[in-house]
C-alpha cells in the first residue's frame, strides 16, 4: 500500500486480556516507531526500530508492553493483561531514513478496555 | 518533556493566512524545527521543517526568528480541511536515539 497501515482499527479488550496490535510501514522504510495517545494529549513515544533492532524502548510504560519486528518490516505491539490506563490511540509511524525524524504516521490504533 | 510552547487553540477564517507561533527558547544549535499536524481521527501528518533560514513547501511556509528562539508555521490561505491541532516540535534529525516529542499542539479551527 501507499502508507502506513495498522490494524485493527479498533479494539475493545477486556481487563486482563492480551491484545496484539499489527502495524504494516511503507515498504523500504528502515525506521519504525510506536506512539501511545491518550485523549486531548500529544502522541507519546513508546519505542524504535532500526530495521529488526529495537533501538530505543525507554518509552514502554510496563513490563506488559512488548514490541518486535522480527524481519524489519512489519511490527507488533503488544500488550498483556491489558489495564483500563492502557486505553490509548496506538500509532505507528515509518521512516525512510535511520531515525528519521521525517515520518509518515499509520490510522492507528484505538484501544478500548472495559 | 517538550521544548515548545504552543497557545492551546486558535481560529481563522476561510482563506485567510493561518499564523501558527512556537516558542523554542531552549533550542541547541543543530536542533530542527518540525511541524507536523493531526486531522481529528487520523494519525500526524508530516508538514515542514527547518534549521534556521525560512522553508516553505506545498503545504506551508515556515518562518524562524533569527535568533532561532521561536517560529512561526503559515497555512497562506486556509480552507475548512485545515481544521487540526498543530505540533512544533525540537528535534536532531535522523538521530533515531531522540524521537520525535509531542507536546499538547496548538488546535487550529478554520470558520466558514
Amino acid at each position: 500500500g501507499a502508507g502506513v497501515s495498522q490494524s485493527p482499527r479498533y479494539k475493545v479488550a477486556k481487563r486482563g486480556q492480551d491484545v496484539a496490535l499489527r502495524c504494516d510501514p511503507i515498504s523500504g522504510h528502515v525506521s519504525l516507531f510506536w506512539y501511545q495517545q491518550a485523549l486531548g494529549q500529544g502522541p507519546e513515544f513508546l519505542t524504535y526500530f532500526q530495521n529488526e533492532a529495537q533501538l530505543d524502548k525507554s518509552g514502554l510504560p510496563s513490563d506488559r508492553f512488548f514490541a518486535e519486528r522480527p524481519e524489519g518490516s512489519v511490527s507488533t505491539l503488544k500488550i498483556q493483561r491489558t489495564q483500563q490506563e492502557d486505553s490509548a490511540v496506538y500509532l505507528c509511524a515509518s521512516s525512510q531514513r535511520a531515525g528519521g525524524t521525517e515520518a509518515f504516521f499509520g490510522q492507528g490504533t484505538r484501544l478500548t478496555v472495559v | 518533556d517538550a521544548k515548545t510552547t504552543q497557545p492551546p487553540s486558535m481560529d481563522c477564517a476561510e482563506g485567510r493566512a493561518a499564523n501558527l507561533p512556537c516558542n523554542h527558547s531552549t533550542i541547541s544549535g543543530n536542533e530542527y524545527v518540525y511541524w507536523y499536524r493531526q486531522i481529528h481521527s487520523q494519525g500526524p501528518q508530516y508538514i515542514i521543517h527547518g534549521l534556521k533560514n525560512n522553508e516553505t513547501n506545498e503545504m506551508a511556509s515556515l518562518i524562524i526568528t533569527e535568533d532561532r528562539k521561536s517560529s512561526t508555521l503559515i497555512l497562506p490561505h486556509a480552507t475548512l480541511r485545515d481544521t487540526a491541532v498543530y505540533y512544533c516540535i525540537v528535534s536532531y534529525r535522523n538521530s533515531g536515539n531522540t524521537p520525535l516529542v509531542f507536546g499538547k499542539g496548538t488546535r487550529l479551527s478554520v470558520i466558514a
